[in-house]
């Protein structure tokens, strides 16, 4: 199937730092990526849609000055965990989706905020 | 309200035995999909097996089939045969409409399953 790739797989950062996340479809071209937020033990849940050439759409409650969104190309987009403190620790996934009814993951982030 | 309910907090199963993961949806659209999606403990959404609203009949991957039953809105995941590494998170998702690949998916809460030997 369709390859989607997500780095780092997972990262420890100072609280106030930021850190980026990079998600890459390697076969196929994404206009749209999403990227999903999962705490433990619970269900992946939609922090924002990622838009090539536009500015990200983002789900209510999602600060969008503080996950900050690029899709600079068809193939890459990338989120930014501005200023993060330790309630911002988690797994962070990201989603695309090649022409037809299928949808493929990067292998996602865990993250955490010391 | 478009909703996805998995009843299910875990199961268990015996190895080389069928189980069967419950899913239901809620949802006054004529257009949609379901997929079902594999997370083991490294966290990685492992892609399974999809239905479209309008497939007449029910998907099969290998050992995965879905049990879809439109009029009961259920689409539950089959899996034959299982197999110590089938010992995972399972998630049933939702994706509205024929847009493919501009809309997220929404996730059920999901079913731990437990194969034990």
């Amino acid at each position: 199937g369709a390859v989607v790739s997500q780095h780092p797989s997972w990262v420890i950062c100072k609280s106030g730092t930021s850190v980026k996340i990079e998600c890459r479809s390697l076969d196929f071209q994404a206009t749209t990526m999403f990227w999903y937020r999962q705490f433990p033990k619970q269900s992946l849940m939609l922090m924002a849609t990622s838009n090539e050439g536009s500015k990200a759409t983002y789900e209510q409650g999602v600060e969008k000055d503080k996950f900050l969104i690029n899709h600079a190309s068809l193939t890459l987009s990338t989120l930014t965990v501005t200023s993060a403190h330790p309630e911002d620790s988690s797994f962070y996934i990201c989603s695309a989706a090649p022409p037809g009814p299928s949808a493929f993951f990067g292998q996602g982030t865990r993250l955490t905020v010391v | 309200a478009q909703k996805i309910t998995q009843t299910q907090p875990g199961m268990f199963v015996q190895e080389k035995e069928a189980v069967t993961l419950d899913c239901t949806y809620d949802t006054s659209d004529q257009s949609y999909g379901l997929f079902w999606y594999k997370q083991p403990s490294s966290g990685e959404m492992i892609f399974l097996i999809y239905q479209g609203s309008y497939d007449e009949q029910n998907a099969t991957e290998g050992r995965y089939s879905l049990n879809f039953q439109k009029a009961r809105k259920s689409a539950n995941l089959v899996i034959s045969a299982s197999q110590l590494g089938d010992s995972a998170m399972y998630f049933c998702a939702m994706r509205w409409g024929w847009e493919g690949g501009r809309r997220a998916l929404t996730f059920g809460s999901g079913t731990r399953l437990q194969v034990q030997p």
